[in-house]
């Protein structure tokens, strides 16, 4: 089993430049999770979605984060455009629907916004 | 207001010693409650859950939580800490409110320090 992947693992970037992170959820998981950790917040959950349907966002901090899955295996979380304050470690996680809240997460984008 | 709360930010215990990281709930109806552990640089990797049934739940590596119904608890333990347990851990609760979806809420992470 592959788990989950994301790209890039690292990102350095200017404020102002647009920013896409990558997921491939495990195949045949019916969820997808964003979540942003920093020192200063802990792990905040930013969207998800159930078969590929977004279903609460009300984590996202502003416009300018956009999320979208477009199919089944692949969602992309964008920032446009960033700012130093994005900066954080960005997760995926996907997960079977019967499994009741057990997330598989990947090994995480860290951004860095100069 | 559905929450976890993590009342320790690290936890300190000597090689082979019992373990115990603290968490409590507040969560109306039945909670499904999770332990989840964080190494260095790495995703977060499942523990346990306690979802209905005995009050003790057995997970990975040797942990295992006791569900406390009366005091709002579902604390983490081991009965010999290893220094590779060293890590940061999570509780986290399922959101009732969120219909049924598996969307969590963590706490904000016990760092565990297992010293030789």
């Amino acid at each position: 089993d592959a788990g989950v992947i994301q790209s890039p693992r690292h990102e350095v970037t200017e404020m102002g430049q647009e920013v896409t992170l990558r997921c491939k959820p495990i195949s045949g998981h019916d969820y997808l999770f964003w979540y942003r950790q920093t020192m200063m917040r802990g792990l905040e959950l930013l969207i998800y979605f159930n078969n590929n349907v977004p279903i609460d966002d009300s984590g996202m901090p502003e416009d300018r984060f956009s999320a979208k899955m477009p199919n089944a295996s692949f969602s992309t979380l964008k920032i446009q455009p960033s700012e130093p304050r994005d900066s954080a470690v960005y997760f995926c996680a996907s997960s079977p629907g019967r499994e009741g809240g057990k997330l598989f997460f990947g090994e995480g984008s860290r951004l860095t916004v100069l | 207001a559905q929450s976890v709360a993590q009342p320790e930010d690290q936890v300190n215990v000597a090689e082979g010693n019992p373990l115990t990281v603290k968490c409590t709930y507040s969560v109306s109806g039945n909670p499904y409650l999770f332990w989840y552990v964080q190494y260095p640089n790495r995703g977060l990797q499942f523990l346990l859950k306690y979802i209905t049934g005995d009050n003790l739940v057995k997970g990975s590596y040797g942990f295992e939580a006791e569900f406390n119904k009366s005091q709002t608890s579902f604390h983490l333990k081991k009965p010999s800490a290893l220094v590779s347990d060293s890590a940061l851990y999570f509780c986290a609760v399922r959101d009732p409110l969120s219909g049924g979806y598996n969307k969590l809420i963590f706490g904000a992470g016990t760092r565990l320090a297992v010293h030789p």
